[in-house]
């Protein structure tokens, strides 16, 4: 499978850890999402990455999140001093130009924070 | 006002009738539309994209899109219960997507 991937698929922690995820765009898309999506809501944008830049980040972002994309693959989302209100799916999603920038999203990492 | 919206549902229809999904959006520059299902715990699955006035159809699933009126619809024909899911309307707005709170369609066997 080619598809988009996301690493690990479920993390639980507790208040105030440090997480990480992982994302693994398909191959050849140049462009990389993060969204966030909380029970009964749509996916909310995070930022995005075009190649290696981080081309936007929402202004609901706190500054305890950031996003890398080191040499334009994959890209890593970290969330420091976790609040349970962080508690939700984070969900990546790659384009590229070729496809219309048509967004294919992984399979998420479901967020409990305790 | 949200930027997209949908009506949250649910809508239950009965196996084998059309259902009808609806969308608006405030952003009249908006040019690209979307229609993702997601089933239960699973990530959004790409239906269609449309980005022309009118209809484009893709096998039982037909999107509709009305700039003037700013509203995008998704009908999908013999419904099927394996259609029950909540289906998410999204708009690209400078790369981005924004994304509707989703519709959940029940299909009743």
């Amino acid at each position: 499978d080619t598809g988009v991937s996301q690493d690990p698929r479920h993390k639980i922690t507790k208040r105030g850890q440090n997480v990480t995820f992982r994302c693994d765009p398909i191959s050849e898309h140049n462009r990389l999402y993060w969204y966030r999506q909380t029970l009964g809501q749509g996916p909310e944008f995070l930022t995005y990455f075009q190649n290696e830049a981080q081309l936007e980040k929402s202004r609901l972002l706190s500054d305890r999140f950031s996003a890398e994309r080191p040499k334009g693959s994959f890209s890593t989302l970290e969330i420091q001093r976790t609040e349970q209100g962080d508690s939700a799916m984070y969900l990546c999603a790659s384009s590229s130009p070729v496809g219309g920038e048509t967004q294919y999203f992984g399979p998420g990492t479901r967020l409990l924070v305790l | 006002q949200k930027e997209v919206e949908q009506n949250s549902g649910p809508l239950s229809v009965p196996e084998g009738a059309i259902a009808s999904l609806n969308c608006t959006y405030s952003d009249r520059v908006s040019q690209s539309f979307f229609w993702y299902r997601q089933y239960s715990g699973k990530s959004p699955e790409l239906i269609m994209s449309i980005y022309s006035n009118g209809d484009k159809e893709d096998g039982r699933f037909t999107a509709q899109l009305n700039k003037a009126s700013q509203y995008v619809s998704l009908l999908i024909r013999d419904s099927q219960p394996s259609d029950s899911a909540t289906y998410l309307c999204a708009v690209k707005k400078e790369g981005k997507l924004i994304f509707g709170q989703g519709t959940t369609l029940q299909v009743k066997p």
